[in-house]
């Protein structure tokens, strides 16, 4: 479909390791968002992008967390030597400017780290 | 910084009752208001928001929510509810010309027959 795909849709991991998780926005969408969803809150902000540059990542929780958008379509969140609190959904939105707060979500990563 | 609280994090009513989901918010700016949805298994998705002029705004699928300044508060209301309105609703502001989105904690409707 013509929407924000994510993959993978579900990941299990254990303590320690490194994960990547993708997102594919919506085509002509220079704006693009990450978001996490832990249990029973509301999502979180992580970072935005405007095309390929990192606008703003101050939502990051720590350097084990980076993101990239290298050719201002696809965007990859990487996290190093996860650990048990990372664990929640991973959300990716994109829009087509960055000012008005309608955002355009995909179904989310949900990743679990053992 | 802005915060949103969202005071019922579950409601359950039955098919063709009224519903009113309630959400006040905080902040030191003016802002920007949304209610997303989430239905089962789909991502979330823009349900109605207010940006200026008219403080009652409409979905629709008949939705409304009245921006209320003075008691900072955006709640969310549908006379008639169906069972497909089963999902979970989340509150959201963000700052004028801003782009980062602060999001209650959700509140989850089930629409019983």
């Amino acid at each position: 479909g013509a929407g924000v795909s994510q993959t993978p849709s579900n990941k299990v991991t254990e303590k320690g390791k490194y994960v990547e998780l993708r997102c594919d926005p919506i085509s002509g969408h220079t704006a693009l968002y990450w978001y996490r969803q832990s249990l029973g809150q509301g999502p979180e902000f992580l970072i935005y992008f405007q095309g390929t540059g990192a606008a703003d990542d101050s939502g990051l929780p720590n350097d084990r967390f980076f993101a990239v958008r290298p050719e201002g379509s696809v965007s990859t969140l990487k996290i190093q030597r996860t650990e048990r609190g990372d664990s929640a959904v991973y959300l990716c939105a994109s829009s087509p400017k960055g000012l008005t707060g309608e955002l355009f979500f995909g179904e989310g990563s949900r990743l679990t780290v053992l | 910084a802005q915060s949103v609280t969202q005071l019922d994090s579950q409601v359950p009513v039955f098919e063709e009752a009224p519903v009113e989901l309630r959400c006040n918010y905080s902040s030191s700016v003016s802002v920007y208001l949304f209610w997303y949805v989430q239905y089962p298994n789909q991502g979330l998705q823009l349900l109605l928001k207010y940006l200026s002029g008219s403080t009652l705004v409409k979905s629709i699928n008949g939705f409304e929510a009245e921006f209320n300044k003075s008691q900072t508060s955006f709640h969310l209301r549908k006379p008639s509810v169906h069972i497909s309105d089963t999902a979970e609703y989340f509150c959201a502001v963000s700052p004028f010309n801003d782009y980062k989105l602060s999001f209650g904690a959700g509140t989850t409707v089930t629409v019983r027959a």
